[in-house]
C-alpha cells in the first residue's frame, strides 16, 4: 500500500531558482527519506530524518518534518540542470520497518 | 568500489517462461530488497531478505520467488504465474532495518 504520497507530481524550474515539493503520509512513522532517481537508473539516497526531528540539511538540500500534520518538504536551493530527476518520499511506519514509496515528484530544471 | 550490481539490463520473457533477475552486493549489508516500478508509480515491495537463508513476502509476491542463499546475492524469479511482468526492477539492500537503502540500476523486463 502507498504510504506517501508528493506533491506535486511535477514540477519545472529556471536554473538558479529553488524547487520545493512537498511528501504526506498517513500513519505515524519512525523515519522518513527522500531519494532521487535520474531516468533509467536506481534510486539514490538524499536523507533521513527521524520522527524527533523537524529539520535537517544536507548541502543544497533542506528537507523539514511535521508530526503533526503528517507531512514533509524537500527544497533544493539554487537548482542545476543535474538536480532533473524525480524525487520520492518513503517512510517507514510504526511496527513494521518495510519502507512505503510514494509516487514521486519529476522535477526539470531549464538552463 | 562498493555498490550493487543487477543484470541484465533488458530481458525478455516469452509466453509460460520463468526468468531470474540477479542482484549482487558488495557492501556487506544484511538486508536486500527487491521492487518493481511502473510508469509513473512509486516502488511497489515484491520481497525482502533480513538474513541469510530467510525472506518475507512483500506486497506484491504473487509470481515471483527468490532465494537467499548467500550475503551477496538475492536473484528474483519472475515466474509465468505473473501475468503481467512488464515493468522496471530495482534491487536494493541496507546494513539493517530502517537504514538508507543502496539501488541497483535495474531490470527492464519486457513481454516478447
Amino acid at each position: 500500500s502507498q504510504q506517501g504520497e508528493e506533491d506535486p507530481q511535477a514540477l519545472s524550474i529556471q536554473e538558479g531558482e529553488n524547487a520545493t515539493m512537498n511528501c504526506s503520509y498517513k500513519t505515524s512513522i519512525n523515519n522518513l527519506q527522500w531519494y532521487r532517481q535520474n531516468s533509467g537508473r536506481g534510486l539514490v539516497h538524499l536523507i533521513l530524518i527521524r520522527s524527533n526531528e523537524r529539520e535537517k540539511h544536507s548541502g543544497r538540500l533542506r528537507v523539514t518534518l511535521d508530526t503533526s500534520k503528517k507531512s514533509s518538504s524537500l527544497l533544493i536551493t539554487a537548482s542545476r540542470a543535474a538536480d532533473t530527476a524525480s524525487y520520492f518520499c518513503a517512510t517507514d511506519v510504526l511496527r513494521d520497518y518495510k519502507l512505503s514509496f510514494g509516487a514521486g515528484t519529476t522535477v526539470t530544471v531549464r538552463a | 568500489d562498493g555498490g550493487i550490481t543487477q543484470s541484465p539490463k533488458y530481458l525478455f520473457r516469452k509466453e509460460g517462461q520463468n526468468v531470474t533477475l540477479s542482484c549482487e552486493q558488495n557492501l556487506n549489508h544484511d538486508a536486500m530488497y527487491w521492487y518493481r516500478q511502473d510508469p509513473g508509480q512509486g516502488l511497489r515491495l515484491i520481497y525482502y531478505s533480513q538474513i541469510v537463508n530467510d525472506f518475507q513476502k512483500g506486497d506484491i509476491a504473487e509470481g515471483y520467488s527468490v532465494s537467499r542463499e548467500k550475503k551477496e546475492s538475492f536473484p528474483l524469479t519472475v515466474t509465468s504465474a505473473q501475468k503481467n511482468p512488464t515493468a522496471f526492477y530495482l534491487c536494493a539492500s541496507s546494513i539493517g532495518e530502517r537504514q538508507p537503502q543502496h539501488f541497483g540500476d535495474g531490470t527492464r523486463l519486457s513481454i516478447l
